[in-house]
């Protein structure tokens, strides 16, 4: 069983909804990320949260909002996303600080936009 | 940025054969780990192993730092072997390599 937990496992929103990802680690970790995953690619980093501060930004969307409201919780905010938003979301947690040492995946959240 | 090579990109087998997996980097290697994702996306940890050479069960990993490279065996293999391997490295910015697509059939 996965130590990361990410809810829902599959979404399905309109381009003008408003819909969260939310994830939760239970190791004590200190950052947390979000990657995407588009089909036979790897996954793209999009933010590190680091000691429940954002780290590091990819030059993400601003569709795209992080919430971390607590060194065990984060949440990814989705708003007027775009049919090429649809992809794997995975969140992440390591004990190292942002962007180093070993991760630790989630199960992932499918997203579909229609 | 670093780049990070994975080799091969696709590979075939039948069960019961062994494999080697390569990822070589462009730029020094303190981090490094291989990861497994299955059929329905998740990314299981394989190895952190950011030197050296660990073994658990049927799969073992290599990382020789100063060359910058790491490999992954995988001896007998069986068909839940099957996925996606990636490898994910580097020193300050670590990323992921394009993955090597494993089939093992039966």
């Amino acid at each position: 069983d996965t130590e990361v937990t990410q809810t829902p496992k599959h979404l399905v929103m309109g381009m003008t909804n408003k819909k969260s990802l939310k994830c939760e680690q239970h190791m004590g970790h200190r950052a947390m990320y979000w990657y995407k995953q588009k089909a036979k690619k790897p996954p793209e980093l999009m933010f590190v949260y680091s000691y429940e501060k954002l780290s590091i930004n990819e030059s993400v969307p601003s569709r795209f909002s992080p919430e971390c409201p607590n060194s065990s919780l984060l949440n990814l905010h989705l708003h007027a996303l775009q049919p090429e938003d649809s992809a794997l979301y995975l969140c992440a947690s390591s004990q190292a600080g942002a962007g180093t040492g070993e991760l630790f995946f989630g199960e992932g959240s499918r997203l579909t936009v229609l | 940025g670093i780049q990070v090579e994975q080799s091969p990109p696709d590979l075939i087998l039948q069960e019961g054969a062994n494999s080697t997996l390569r990822c070589n980097f462009s730029d020094s290697v303190n981090n490094l780990q291989w990861f497994h994702q299955n059929p329905w996306g998740q990314l299981i940890n394989l190895f952190y192993i950011p030197s050296g050479t660990k073994q658990n069960g049927r799969l073992s990993a290599t990382t020789v730092a100063t060359e910058r490279y790491s490999l992954l065996y995988i001896s007998s293999s069986q068909t839940t072997d099957s996925g996606v391997y990636f490898c994910r490295g580097g020193s300050e910015k670590l990323v992921f390599g394009k993955g090597t697509k494993l089939t093992v059939n039966p």
